[in-house]
């Protein structure tokens, strides 16, 4: 069975700084796709990024990029100029080839004015 | 174009009550999904159904069941209910199973109190 760890259950960060949220998973698939979803006060999920496995380059969004080592098998978000928009929750998940979804427990990330 | 759209958005149960939970896709999303969110146990995956057929079931006892429509609308429906079974209830629905890959949109969730 796949499991997603998130290590870091609050982060905060100062507005216009950058932060980094750590994600490894375990798998023995080759495979899969990895995703970082937002889940705000209004508990609304929100797609942020996502990554291919087999794509070696980092996805990136706008201020939202990730660090892919799938050797290590870890994916980080990195949010860089942090908006008070920002503060969330932060799920990572990890995706097998049969579709089927698995979450961490999340981060919470606090965005200090 | 509508996202996925979750009814009733809040409702509270007695224990013992049955409950059915409504979602209506994205439009022209095939593949709809049903999680279980709570503050100790996270993001839980519930089923997956694709054109009308259970694809994917996570592991949860079988109180908790669902089905899909012709339109892909989805329901699901926990029976016998327990007060472990308070959470928000969020469903998903993606463009379509036969290809892997796809992103899950998420609606708003059903937030369910059973007392």
């Amino acid at each position: 069975a796949q499991t997603v760890t998130q290590s870091q259950p609050e982060m905060s960060v100062q507005e216009a700084e950058t932060v980094t949220l750590s994600c490894t998973y375990d798998t023995s698939e080759n495979n899969y796709y990895l995703f970082w979803y937002k889940q705000p006060p209004s508990r609304q999920m929100i797609l942020v990024i996502r990554q291919e496995a087999y794509k070696q380059q980092n996805a990136t969004e706008n201020r939202f990029s990730v660090n892919f080592q799938k050797a290590a098998k870890s994916f980080s978000l990195k949010i860089s100029d942090s908006q008070l928009g920002d503060t969330a929750m932060y799920f990572c998940a990890f995706m097998n080839p049969g579709n089927q979804f698995y979450f961490g427990t999340g981060t919470s990330l606090t965005v200090i004015p | 174009k509508a996202g996925v759209t979750q009814t009733p958005r809040y409702l509270i149960k007695t224990r013992g009550q049955q409950v059915t939970l409504s979602c209506s896709p994205i439009s022209g999303h095939r593949s709809v999904s049903w999680y279980q969110q709570t503050p100790g146990q996270g993001l839980q995956f519930l089923f997956e159904y694709f054109s009308e057929t259970q694809r994917n079931k996570g592991n949860f006892p079988g109180r908790f069941s669902g089905r899909q429509f012709s339109n892909s609308r989805s329901e699901m429906n926990v029976s016998t209910l327990e007060l472990g079974d308070s959470a928000l209830y969020l469903c998903a629905s993606s463009l379509s199973q036969t290809t892997s890959g796809n992103t899950i949109y998420f609606g708003e969730g059903s937030w369910l109190t059973v007392v």
